[in-house]
């Protein structure tokens, strides 16, 4: 059955510490997204890449960084940069084209204390 | 600049009576728009988009949605509402300059028995 697994579903880190977020797929999608939630906002988007070993910053970048080694993963890590780690992170992909749908994952409850 | 609007941060509406969840767009050229429902604790569904031609999409869960032009609007609807229904849902457009989606802040949706 294809989705997008996203790993661990809750994270508890001390401030100061970097951590890393899992995002996997088996759709076979090209491209793949990594988003913030917070309570009363809209989605805002943190990294993307359409291709692997290339990803574009969003518009939230600072204090996050992404790999895109292989096609199926694009894991997050939140560096202790980030002024305001606490979030729930969603993870997706889709199909190139404009017109496409994405496809999220179940994403991971960060809390930092 | 581009951006989505959804007026209302909660509708209410009773078991099997219709439904309206509100979303306005700003956006230059013709926009692709896309309407996505969110469970508690759980990432993104997709639900149903317009991207051309005729103005009312069927989508999902029995679910349509309405574009209109000269208002700019794209609201979702549903004739009879179920209680299964309550959820998060966010309107989206896409940005024709990175090709990335403008979310609104959604609307929880609350169908009481």
């Amino acid at each position: 059955d294809g989705g997008i697994t996203q790993s661990p579903k809750y994270l508890f880190r001390k401030e100061g510490q970097n951590v890393t977020l899992s995002c996997e797929q088996n759709l076979n999608h090209d491209a793949m997204y990594w988003y913030r939630q917070d309570p009363g906002q809209g989605l805002r988007l943190i990294y993307y890449s359409q291709i692997v070993n290339d990803f574009q910053k969003g518009d939230i970048a600072e204090g996050y960084s992404v790999s895109r080694e292989k096609k199926e993963s694009f894991p997050l890590t939140v560096t202790s940069a980030q002024k305001n780690p606490t979030a729930f992170y969603l993870c997706a992909s889709s199909n190139a084209g404009d017109n496409s749908p994405l496809h999220f994952g179940n994403g991971t409850r960060l809390t930092v204390t | 600049a581009q951006s989505v609007a959804q007026p209302e941060d909660q509708v209410n509406v009773a078991e099997g009576n219709p439904l309206t969840v509100k979303c306005t767009y700003s956006v230059s050229g013709n926009p692709y728009l896309f309407w996505y429902v969110q469970y508690p604790n759980r990432g993104l569904q997709f639900l149903l988009k317009y991207i051309t031609g005729d103005n009312l999409v069927k989508g999902s869960y029995g679910f349509e949605a309405e574009f209109n032009k000269s208002q700019t609007s794209f609201h979702l609807k549903k004739p009879s509402a179920l209680v299964s229904d309550s959820a998060l849902y966010f309107c989206a457009v896409r940005d024709m300059s990175n090709y990335q989606l403008i979310w609104g802040a959604g609307t929880k949706l609350i169908i009481k028995p």
